[in-house]
């Protein structure tokens, strides 16, 4: 069946470093979909990507989907220790939202 | 305007007993999901309803899960008997229109114990 793998795990970084988390999926997907989730909260949502290369921005967040629609990234530039949480990537395919299993970020002040 | 709503948010079992979880979701939405995320996991879909039609229940458990929106508004997911792996957090979210290229909107959840 479709799966949705992110890349890393874990990622601690000093605050003023930039953060990229990588989203890969076994079947071309429709659109993905991105969440963020702070300890001991619910997903949020953050944005979608539906067209091959799109590039979408959010402040500091940039988010990209792959020309083939199998891979997506998220990259905070100059993280602040607001940006504490996991991040989930979903992608969409089949009628399936699959979620992957995300990327903890940590942030030392 | 009110978010998905979610009772209990906490709860603790011992394994073999039953247990039910209640969902509101944002009024007007369509379509309804029931999560379950595992600590240190991405949410897995349950059940994914369009008004009250259960479209996509293929990752129930149905031996011992089941869930119900009878007037296509609110939900109760049960589990019975509950076992040890069946502790994690409960997820409901809802989202306006049909299909699952909507927003999606989450709940606060129920973390549930099975001791």
């Amino acid at each position: 069946g479709q799966q949705v793998m992110q890349i890393p795990q874990y990622q601690h970084v000093q605050e003023g470093e930039d953060f990229t988390t990588y989203c890969n999926s076994s079947t071309t997907l429709s659109n993905i979909q991105w969440y963020k989730q702070r300890p001991g909260g619910h997903p949020v949502f953050l944005i979608q990507l539906v067209k091959s290369g799109e590039v979408k921005k959010q402040k500091r967040l940039t988010f990209q989907f792959g020309e083939a629609k199998k891979n997506s990234s998220l990259h905070i530039t100059a993280t602040q220790t607001t940006d504490v949480g996991t991040y989930f990537c979903a992608g969409q395919g089949g009628g399936k939202l699959i979620f992957g299993q995300g990327t903890t970020l940590q942030v030392k002040p | 305007e009110a978010g998905v709503v979610q009772s209990p948010r906490y709860k603790i079992i011992e394994k073999k007993q039953p247990v039910a979880f209640w969902c509101n979701p944002i009024s007007g939405h369509n379509t309804l999901y029931w999560y379950r995320q595992n600590l240190g996991q991405g949410p897995e879909l349950l059940i994914r309803y369009e008004n009250e039609e259960a479209v996509d229940d293929s990752q129930l458990p149905k031996d011992r899960f089941s869930a119900e929106r009878l007037k296509g508004v609110d939900s109760t997911l049960k589990i019975q008997p509950a076992e040890l792996g069946d502790s994690a957090v409960y997820l409901c979210a809802s989202s306006l229109g049909l299909g699952t290229q909507e927003t999606q909107y989450f709940g606060p959840g129920t973390r549930l114990l099975v001791l």
